[in-house]
């Protein structure tokens, strides 16, 4: 089985442009997650979307937005870039999500440039 | 808001060796997470460790969630256990990552 994967892997844009980052869960997985890490840091929690609904929400700016289509894949965007947006970006599944004890598994990211 | 936070930040140990990683959390949870993230980025959940002791193969981890900690053991490092360790926690519908402990295996 395919595990989760996200396009694109790596990402250049220049400031105040927008960007559109996707993720394909697990099959059967209903749940995809989204993560800022930035270099030396670890990841920070964006959202939570569990059956194309808004589970949970982190400590970040209205610029970023995310939804979940109905076969469960996930797009996150980034509006009005700022170079403090440069991250690698992590998409993670889980069969029900917000809970500790369902494991999520983690794409390989996209890493983001803002430049 | 919860803290999480790991000691050491940085280790580096021979081929063989064994260590002790640990996290500290400032409030009472049940839902204690280690996760490994290797040097090309690929996070892995390592255990999900609420309480107790759990082990698998070479590695081990304890909470003792009263005292408000975690610690994760590796036993006979190998070069492919370098990277970085997290320990995470749940709160509120949110995900917490400690900042982490990087590991440097030498053969």
């Amino acid at each position: 089985d395919a595990g989760v994967t996200q396009s694109p892997t790596h990402l250049i844009k220049t400031r105040g442009q927008q960007v559109t980052l996707r993720c394909s869960p697990i099959s059967g997985h209903k749940s995809v997650s989204w993560y800022q890490q930035v270099l030396g840091q670890g990841p920070q929690f964006i959202f939570q979307y569990y059956e194309k609904e808004e589970r949970g929400r982190g400590n970040f700016p209205d610029r970023f937005s995310a939804r979940q289509f109905p076969n469960y894949s996930s797009e996150l965007n980034v509006n009005a870039l700022l170079l403090g947006d440069s991250a690698l970006y992590l998409c993670a599944s889980s069969l029900v999500g917000g809970r500790a004890a369902d494991t999520q598994y983690f794409g390989p990211g996209t890493r983001l440039t803002v430049l | 808001g919860i803290q999480v936070e790991q000691s050491p930040p940085d280790l580096i140990l021979q081929e063989g060796a064994n260590s002790t990683l640990r996290c500290n959390f400032s409030d009472s949870v049940n839902n204690l997470q280690w996760f490994h993230q290797n040097p090309w980025g690929q996070l892995i959940n390592l255990f999900y460790i609420p309480s107790g002791t759990k082990q698998n193969g070479r590695l081990s981890a304890t909470t003792v969630a009263t005292e408000r900690y975690s610690l994760l053991y590796i036993s006979s490092s190998q070069t492919t256990d370098s990277g970085v360790y997290f320990c995470a926690l749940w709160r509120d519908d949110k995900i917490i990552f400690g900042k982490g402990t990087r590991l440097h295996i030498l053969p």
